[in-house]
């Protein structure tokens, strides 16, 4: 059974970065076509795809955001971490991480994590 | 940018067949994923791979693709389906994941 767990601060000020740890289980970073991925969704608002990890250490971003993002991997920890700088209120949202294969898109996510940008 | 568009709702009523469209360029050319996601709850895949479902999803969701458009099809709708669905392709000229923008399901 595959299982992810989005951890972080809930609450961050303008202009500070943004580093959330998605920890999971039942599946290894290191086995080929696999990848994790973040995903996060403004109150209210659709969802919108930030960045994604291959097995293989390819990285793909967001056009709108890849100058703020990084995205990295701990494979003996079973750990991502996504990385977001220059935070601005405009960034409050659900911060989602989740499983990718090419063929299957996202499945499962994880819970969600609220991330709050304010003063 | 690739594009992906959704109508913002659909209603239907309990069992009859709703039908939830993604249209996008040539999108049939394309490998599709539907997800549902319930308030205050995480999306749920629930089409891969255009039609395909994942274990533990009912026959009554199922998925087309063809042409500039996609479609999400559920049958004999419970109230339990209600939700908002989202789209999603991954566009190899950009390289990029996209989602539609969602369509919220009510059921009458």
């Amino acid at each position: 059974q595959i299982t992810l767990k989005e951890s972080g601060p809930t609450l961050v000020k303008p202009t500070q970065t943004l580093t959330l740890t998605c920890t999971f289980s039942g599946f290894s970073l290191s086995t080929s076509g696999v990848g994790v991925g973040w995903i996060r969704q403004p109150p209210g608002k659709a969802l919108e795809w930030l960045a994604l990890i291959y097995w293989n250490d390819d990285k793909r971003y967001s056009p709108s955001l890849k100058s703020r993002l990084t995205i990295t991997k701990d494979t003996s920890k079973n750990q991502v971490v996504l990385t977001m700088t220059n935070m601005d209120p405009v960034d409050t949202a659900t911060y989602y991480c989740a499983h990718n294969s090419r063929q299957r898109g996202f499945d499962p996510w994880g819970q969600g994590t609220l991330v709050t940008v304010s003063s | 940018s690739y594009v992906l568009t959704q109508p913002p709702s659909v209603s239907v009523a309990p069992g009859k067949t709703a039908r939830i469209t993604c249209g996008g360029n040539n999108i049939g050319s394309k490998s599709v994923h539907w997800y549902q996601q319930k308030p205050g709850q995480a999306p749920v895949l629930v089409v891969y791979d255009d039609s395909d479902r994942p274990s533990g999803i009912p026959e009554r969701f199922s998925g087309s693709n063809s042409g500039n458009t996609a479609t999400l099809t559920i049958s004999s709708v419970e109230a339990g389906d209600e939700a908002d669905y989202y789209c999603q392709v991954w566009d190899s000229s950009s390289d990029r994941v996209v989602f539609g923008g969602g369509t919220k399901l009510t059921v009458l």
